[in-house]
């Protein structure tokens, strides 16, 4: 079945620090692939998405390159800030999957000023 | 602009209780959604609906009853209420079609004594 994967739990940066955070998914077409962000007390909002291979999708500062050949989806910043402090949660909905949405389980990002 | 109403934002609960949390979105989306979310952790889907008076199980439906009576509204019950339970149950909408991200509600924030 489709699954998404997100190798990191818990990311401590200090401010301007690059980040990645990986994402990596399973599925049986050729999905749609989101990035979505939570803050505090917030339901998640859309970062992003990407639906072709080599797409990539850009909000923010943060980018994400559709990658067929490795099944990824890595989240990057150059240069994080204190606000980015948050739970980002990469997804995906396939067209075999009835209109569900498969989430990974979330990294918490953590910025020190 | 559309907006997805959550209510109530906050439900006390008692053990053994069935407590009912609704959700509304005049987006006229088709699929809505219903996660449950636990402190520290990813979203994990309870029911989700892809039309009006349709119901689709997710990976979490065991204890929970949803429905869906109108295309802007869909309602979660559980039905009977855990003692010391605590989550957060996040509505989300999405147009039908794999390209579509869902929007997200802010959440109910349940207890239960």
């Amino acid at each position: 079945g489709d699954s998404v994967t997100q190798t990191e739990g818990q990311v401590a940066l200090s401010e301007e620090d690059f980040l990645t955070i990986h994402c990596n998914y399973s599925a049986s077409g050729y999905p749609t692939l989101f990035w979505y962000v939570q803050y505090p007390g917030e339901g998640p909002q859309l970062l992003f998405r990407a639906s072709r291979d080599k797409e990539k999708g850009s909000s923010r500062g943060f980018e994400a390159t559709y990658d067929k050949g490795t099944t990824s989806f890595h989240l990057r910043k150059a240069s994080v800030q204190e606000s980015d402090s948050a739970v980002y949660y990469c997804a995906l909905s396939d067209r075999g999957s009835n209109n569900r949405i498969f989430f990974g389980d979330g990294t918490q990002l953590v910025v020190k000023p | 602009g559309g907006i997805i109403t959550q209510t109530p934002k906050f439900l006390i609960g008692q053990e053994g209780q069935k407590l009912t949390l609704k959700c509304q979105q005049n987006f006229n989306h088709d699929t809505m959604y219903w996660y449950r979310q636990d402190s520290g952790k990813g979203l994990r889907l309870i029911y989700y609906s892809i039309t009006e008076n349709d119901l689709q199980k997710g990976d979490l439906s065991e204890g929970y009853d949803a429905s869906r009576e109108k295309k802007s509204s869909f309602s979660l019950t559980v039905t009977s209420a855990q003692k010391n339970e605590m989550a957060v149950f996040l509505c989300a909408s999405s147009m039908a079609g794999d390209w579509q991200a869902p929007l997200f509600g802010e959440g109910t924030r349940l207890s239960v004594l």
